[in-house]
């Protein structure tokens, strides 16, 4: 299994630009998660997805967008990108009853 | 809602020295507990992680920590740490009721594992 997979690595967007960040997992896990990491900040939750269909808020939705139309990809959209949405994307999955998450490897996204 | 505190945004000890990264929790619901860590330019890794049950809970590389319900605090171990420790590690909590993290994980600020030779 590759686990989860993030697409791109890295990305330098221009104030007003859109992007779609690509995530996926090949581990039939029904929960989805989007995170953004901030320097000495920890990790807060962007938006999540119990399945295929399903999505809600997190902690600091405003100025992105997620859509679930597979069990396996999770994209999360940033219309008119600010630098306040300069971070680290992570990408996480989980699969009940377990209660860990599974992380991929990260996005570093810079808006300029 | 829930919160994470951990104690000290760096933590500094020799090669072989005890390992001890603080993590205090908030919460109004039974937790559930993880301590993940992140190397330089990667993503989260589970080291361990409590539910319910034994208090005491082993990870991978020698980590282990220790739920303490009366001082709401779920520190992380390691009896000798190895140069190879060295990394940013996170506590983070969800809460029981919620199945185990259907609205996702709160973090705690991390610390940085500084071993020096």
């Amino acid at each position: 299994n590759a686990g989860v997979t993030q697409t791109p690595k890295f990305r330098i967007l221009k104030i007003g630009q859109s992007m779609t960040l690509q995530c996926a997992q090949d581990m039939n896990h029904n929960y989805m998660y989007w995170y953004r990491q901030d320097p000495g900040m920890g990790l807060k939750l962007i938006y999540y997805s119990v399945g295929a269909g399903i999505t809600d808020k997190g902690e600091v939705p405003n100025g992105y967008n997620v859509s679930r139309s597979t069990t396996e990809d999770f994209p999360l959209r940033l219309e008119l990108a600010a630098p306040s949405q300069t971070s680290v994307y992570f990408c996480a999955s989980r699969k009940p009853p377990r209660s860990e998450q599974y992380f991929g490897p990260g996005t570093r996204l810079t808006v300029t | 809602a829930q919160s994470v505190t951990q104690l000290g945004s760096h933590v500094s000890v020799s090669e072989g020295a005890l390992v001890l990264l603080r993590c205090n929790y908030s919460s109004s619901v039974p937790p559930y507990l993880f301590w993940y860590v992140q190397y330089p330019n990667q993503g989260l890794q589970l080291l361990l992680k409590y539910t319910t049950g034994a208090t005491l809970v082993k990870g991978i590389n020698g980590f282990e920590a220790e739920f303490k319900k009366s001082e709401t605090s779920f520190h992380l171990t390691k009896p000798s740490a190895h140069m190879s420790d060295a990394a940013e590690y996170f506590c983070a909590v969800t809460l029981m009721y919620s199945g185990g993290g259907a609205d996702g994980l709160t973090f705690g600020k991390g610390t940085h594992l500084i071993i020096q030779p």
